[in-house]
């Protein structure tokens, strides 16, 4: 099993261009996540989607979009990217989003810069 | 105030002894606490989680709750140099979210 995977790892984007990164994982977990980590700042959630279907905001969602396109995949939209866009892009799936089925698996990371 | 709060670190420890490392939570309904260790350049990888008050422990790994103190913390015993990485605390909220804090670094020198 590959786990969560993503594409690309890394990305040079030009201010005003759009982008979307993608994500796929093959654990048959309901949820999934969309993540951007900032030095000193942590993981900050972007949206996420506690089941196919479903999507919802995070605490940072504004400048993005996103689409859960079936129960494997979820993918994260920048349709006009700033450069305080620029981070690593993290997906995370989990079984469920509730008590007990909430640990989360991360994919490798997308490292985005916008110039 | 943040919700997760980690001290940023670096936190430096020689190699064998005990690294300890802290959080505290805002939320007092939260339901489970979860540690990830997070190399350089890499992805987080979850070591333990705990839901209930006192102390779980894993190989090394020493997971501790307090609900009244809304503190969590993870000690690693026999510290080894493949230690050497950020440590997350991650919180789910009564809000059915989680939430993760900014960070320890640990460094463990030899």
């Amino acid at each position: 099993n590959a786990g969560v995977t993503q594409t690309p790892k890394f990305q040079v984007l030009k201010t005003g261009q759009s982008m979307t990164l993608q994500c796929a994982q093959d654990m048959n977990h309901n949820s999934m996540y969309w993540y951007r980590q900032d030095p000193g700042m942590g993981l900050r959630l972007i949206y996420y989607s506690a089941s196919e279907g479903t999507t919802d905001k995070g605490e940072v969602p504004n400048g993005y979009n996103v689409s859960r396109l079936n129960k494997r995949e979820f993918s994260l939209r920048l349709e006009s990217a700033a450069p305080s866009q620029t981070s690593v892009y993290f997906c995370a799936s989990s079984e469920n989003s509730g008590p007990g089925a909430e640990t989360q698996y991360f994919g490798p990371g997308t490292r985005l810069l916008v110039l | 105030q943040k919700e997760v709060e980690q001290n940023s670190g670096p936190l430096s420890v020689p190699e064998g002894a005990i690294a300890s490392l802290n959080c505290t939570y805002s939320d007092r309904g939260s339901q489970s606490f979860f540690w990830y260790r997070q190399y350089s350049g890499k992805s987080p990888e979850l070591i333990m989680f705990i839901y209930s008050n006192g102390d779980k422990e894993d190989g090394r790994f020493t997971a501790q709750l307090n609900k009244a103190s809304q503190y969590v913390s993870l000690l690693i015993r026999d510290s080894q140099p493949s230690d050497s990485a950020t440590y997350l605390c991650a919180v789910y909220s009564s809000a059915s979210k989680i939430i993760f804090g900014s960070g320890t670094r640990l460094s463990i020198r030899p």
